[in-house]
């Protein structure tokens, strides 16, 4: 079945640094992709998205590129801040899965 | 409301006792799911409703498990006879008619249930 794998953390970094938070994904057909933010104390929410291959999401100064080859949706920051201390969330959509969306297990984000 | 409301915010209950879990979406979502949030488990999908019906309950893990919706608004999600192992965080998310395409799912903020 679908199912989404990113790295596990937590991570640590520096502010300033530069984040990178694998994605990758098992999937058949073509699946819409996203990335979800869960800031300390509250609800889940979409921080981008991608709906085809090479497509590129991009908000807050995050990124992510949509690569069908390599079956993947990497997120990536090229300097964090404090406030993006959060647990990142790589989900996918596809036909298959029927509405919903099928989530990665979370990766913890701490920048100091 | 102009979010997704979950209630209540903490639910502490003994090991067979009976929980409800209400959401309540965002006016016009026609679209309505649960999913379980467990430490180390990253988010469980439950449940899909879209209005009233609810097409996929792949996701419930056993007969314990259920889920009303009425109105095309507020849902409940009901665990009879809890568990220690039904503690968690219960998400309720809306969204627009997801047949349209890829929407946004908005979460609401969870309901943390234990079980002693």
């Amino acid at each position: 079945g679908d199912s989404v794998t990113q790295m596990e953390g937590p991570v640590t970094l520096s502010e300033e640094a530069f984040l990178t938070i694998n994605c990758t994904y098992t999937a058949t057909g073509y699946p819409s992709l996203f990335w979800y933010v869960q800031y300390p104390g509250e609800g889940l929410q979409l921080l981008l998205k991608a709906t085809k291959a090479d497509d590129k999401g991009s908000n807050k100064g995050f990124e992510a590129t949509y690569r069908k080859e390599t079956t993947s949706f990497h997120l990536e920051k090229g300097s964090v801040q404090v406030s993006d201390s959060a647990v990142y969330f790589c989900a996918l959509k596809s036909s298959n899965s029927g509405y919903a969306l099928n989530f990665g297990k979370g990766t913890s984000l701490l920048v100091t | 409301g102009a979010g997704v409301s979950q209630s209540p915010s903490n639910k502490v209950t003994e090991k067979g006792k009976d929980v409800e879990l209400r959401c309540d979406p965002i006016s016009g979502h026609t679209a309505l799911y649960w999913y379980r949030q467990s430490l180390g488990q990253g988010l469980e999908f439950l449940i899909y409703f879209q209005g009233n019906s609810a097409p996929d309950k792949s996701g419930l893990p056993s007969d314990r498990f259920s889920a009303e919706r009425t109105g095309g608004s507020v849902s409940t999600l009901t665990i009879q006879r809890t568990q220690q192992e039904d503690s968690a965080v219960y998400l309720c998310a809306s969204s627009l008619d997801p047949g349209r395409g890829p929407g946004e799912l908005f979460f609401g903020e969870g309901s943390r249930l234990t079980v002693l």
